[in-house]
């Protein structure tokens, strides 16, 4: 089975800092996907960052990145300089199969001015 | 704006009642989601469609009745529901088939009393 685990469920960083956030994964598949999602109080979940398995090179954009160890199963984002509107729920996501998204349970991220 | 759209935003509901959730998207996609959101738990997929049809269903109650008259409109009609029901609902839409990029709505805030 597929699953996805983040093992900080809350984190706070002065702005300007950077931070990172872990993820671990379990499954059997050869190629995948794997997907950080923002959601701000606002509730909707917006799109961070997504790595393809088989792809080496980790994904950025912008400020944010990702380090990528597919042997390991894990997939952790890093927010450099970050800023007072990244304070939101992170949620790590595997997509276990054509438009199945697994998600882990979320980390509170809190950036202090 | 978003270019999915959930209404209600908030719903509240005895047990006995009937509503329906509705879902829009503005993307052109063709694929349309269903997702729950608990306290506590990571976000469960409950339903997906594809160009209408419905393409998976994770294993839902029948209290849950979803409904995709077309591409763009979503809509889980309620029928006596439980508390435990109570959760974020949110809706997703994407391209198609395979590993793109879902993007999701606002969602509705359930409670069941």
């Amino acid at each position: 089975a597929q699953t996805v685990t983040q093992s900080q469920p809350e984190m706070s960083v002065q702005e300007a800092e950077t931070v990172t956030l872990s993820c671990t994964y379990d499954t059997s598949e050869n190629n995948y996907y794997l997907f950080w999602y923002k959601q701000p109080p606002s509730r909707q979940m917006i799109l961070v960052i997504r790595q393809e398995a088989y792809k080496q090179q980790n994904a950025t954009e912008n400020r944010f990145s990702v380090n990528f160890q597919k042997a390991a199963k894990s997939f952790s984002l890093k927010i450099s300089d970050s800023q007072l509107g990244d304070t939101a729920m992170y949620f790590c996501a595997l997509e276990r199969g054509a438009q199945k998204l697994v998600f882990g349970q979320g980390t509170r991220l809190t950036i202090n001015p | 704006e978003t270019g999915v759209t959930q209404t209600p935003r908030h719903l509240v509901m005895g047990m006995t009642n009937k509503k329906s959730l509705k879902c829009e998207q503005h993307l052109g996609h063709n694929a349309m989601y269903w997702y729950k959101q608990s306290a506590k738990k990571p976000l469960e997929l409950m339903f997906v469609y594809n160009f209408k049809e419905q393409t998976e269903n994770n294993s839902v109650p029948s209290r849950f009745s979803p409904e995709c008259p077309n591409s763009s409109h979503l809509f889980l009609h309620l029928h006596t529901l439980q508390p435990e029901d109570s959760a974020l609902y949110l809706c997703a839409s994407s391209q198609g088939q395979g590993a793109n990029i879902q993007y999701f709505g606002a969602g509705t805030r359930l409670s069941v009393l």
